[in-house]
């Protein structure tokens, strides 16, 4: 079965640390993606990539980076955790229909 | 505003009720597709629509896009309580690289 795995299921941090939320697929698909999903507002893309060391931002950028050294491996890297980065960040891959992660919660207190 | 406004936001009914969730925009997509997502879980791609007028079904689920491919409607028959979810539309514009754009959602809540 085709998956795409996200690292942890649920994270707190402290306001100010660096996090990594890591992503793995296993399709072998070229398109990754990163949102984060809050009540309201729906599924908002922070950054994209279409191919190993590739990447583009998407709607929300700012305050994240990412990281794709593997083409199964696609990272999200927020640099100084806030408060208002408290989410739901979910893992995507595919093209035309997407694969989800399970997602990662995290809390940032 | 968003560029797919979904409706209603929230929609609670009876098993074995009849339900439509809506997705609209003013931008025309190539495709769209739908999602449903269960709490705690990552949204599960139910549907891909390409064709203007397209109907698909899928069990009790009726999938419509529409002529202009501007919007599109979801229909459930006798709904279920395991149909209970979140129901998220998502349209591929060529102008964007083909990238997803997800509408707010629709929260459907099937009462035993």
């Amino acid at each position: 079965d085709v998956k795409v795995t996200q690292s942890s299921r649920y994270l707190v941090k402290r306001t100010g640390e660096k996090v990594f939320l890591e992503c793995v697929q296993d399709m072998d698909h070229e398109n990754m993606f990163w949102y984060r999903q809050d009540p309201g507002l729906g599924l908002r893309l922070i950054y994209f990539s279409y191919d190993v060391k590739m990447k583009e931002k998407g709607d929300i950028p700012e305050g994240y980076s990412v990281s794709r050294e593997k083409k199964e491996r696609f990272s999200l890297i927020l640099e100084s955790a806030s408060t208002n980065q408290t989410s739901m960040y979910l893992c995507a891959s595919g093209s035309y229909g997407y694969t989800f992660g399970s997602g990662t919660r995290l809390t940032v207190v | 505003t968003q560029l797919l406004e979904q409706s209603p936001q929230f929609l609670s009914i009876q098993e074995g009720e009849n339900l439509t969730v809506y997705c609209n925009s003013s931008s025309v997509f190539s495709s769209l597709q739908w999602y449903r997502q269960e709490p705690g879980e990552g949204p599960v791609l139910l549907v891909t629509v390409v064709t203007g007028g397209e109907v698909k079904k899928l069990k009790r689920l009726t999938f419509q896009f529409g002529d202009a491919r501007k919007d599109s409607s979801l229909h459930i028959t006798a709904a279920q309580p395991g149909d209970t979810g979140l129901y998220l539309c998502a349209g591929s514009l060529k102008a964007a690289g083909n990238k997803l754009t997800f509408g707010g959602g629709t929260r459907v809540l099937v009462k035993p």
